[in-house]
């Protein structure tokens, strides 16, 4: 079965501050993609990336940056000078290729103070 | 409209009532899915529908809830009788081709609440 753990359920940061959403996954899928997924107030869940299990390269764009590692199965999300407008509920899902389902983890809910 | 669109965006019913959720993926999108988000939780999968058919509902938690595309475009969400249990956020979401490593893009949900 797969699974998604996101241990931290709420972050709170001043702005400019870095900060760094966890995710650990389980699956016993040798392909497999993971993804992260932003949820603001309005409810509309938004895609920010997605990562096949045979690319370990880290990502960045902008000011955030993601850090795949299979060997401890975790995908981080780091977000760089943070603002005001990042706050929001951060999911992280995983999919094996044999299913369209998306996993979900229970989301790290994010506050950017002023 | 370029997103997915969602109606309604709050529904309120009281227990034993039949209601309907209607999703618009995106225009062209092959695969839609809908989802059921808890307070405080993250989504979880109920079924999926590639064109008119539905491969995959093994996510339906009962009989109660069935889903049709029958056009292959537009689909429905009904979910008979109600229970309280049933109070929770349904998005619907679509992408673009079959492939899985397509990203999936969500509406805004329908809020459902039973009283």
């Amino acid at each position: 079965a797969q699974k998604v753990t996101q241990a931290q359920t709420e972050i709170s940061v001043v702005e400019k501050e870095d900060v760094t959403l966890d995710c650990v996954y389980e699956t016993r899928d040798t392909t497999y993609y993971l993804f992260w997924y932003k949820q603001p107030p309005s409810g509309e869940l938004v895609f920010l990336i997605r990562r096949n299990s045979f690319d370990e390269q880290n990502e960045i764009s902008g000011r955030y940056s993601w850090n795949f590692q299979k060997s401890t199965s975790s995908f981080n999300f780091t977000i760089t000078a943070s603002q005001v407008v990042d706050s929001a509920v951060y999911f992280c899902a995983l999919m094996d290729t044999g299913r369209r389902a998306l996993t979900f983890g229970s989301g790290t809910r994010l506050q950017v103070q002023p | 409209g370029a997103g997915v669109s969602q109606s309604p965006r709050y529904k309120v019913a009281k227990r034993g009532q039949d209601v309907a959720l209607r999703c618009d993926p995106i225009s062209g999108h092959v695969s839609l899915f809908w989802y059921q988000q808890a307070l405080g939780q993250g989504p979880e999968f109920l079924t999926y529908f590639q064109n008119e058919a539905q491969l995959d509902k093994s996510g339906l938690p009962s009989d109660r809830f069935f889903a049709e595309r029958p056009e292959g475009s537009v689909s429905t969400l009904k979910i008979q009788r109600t229970q309280q249990e049933d109070s929770a956020v349904y998005l619907c979401a679509s992408s673009l081709g079959r492939a899985s490593n397509q990203p999936q893009h969500f509406g805004d949900g329908t809020r459902l609440s039973i009283l």
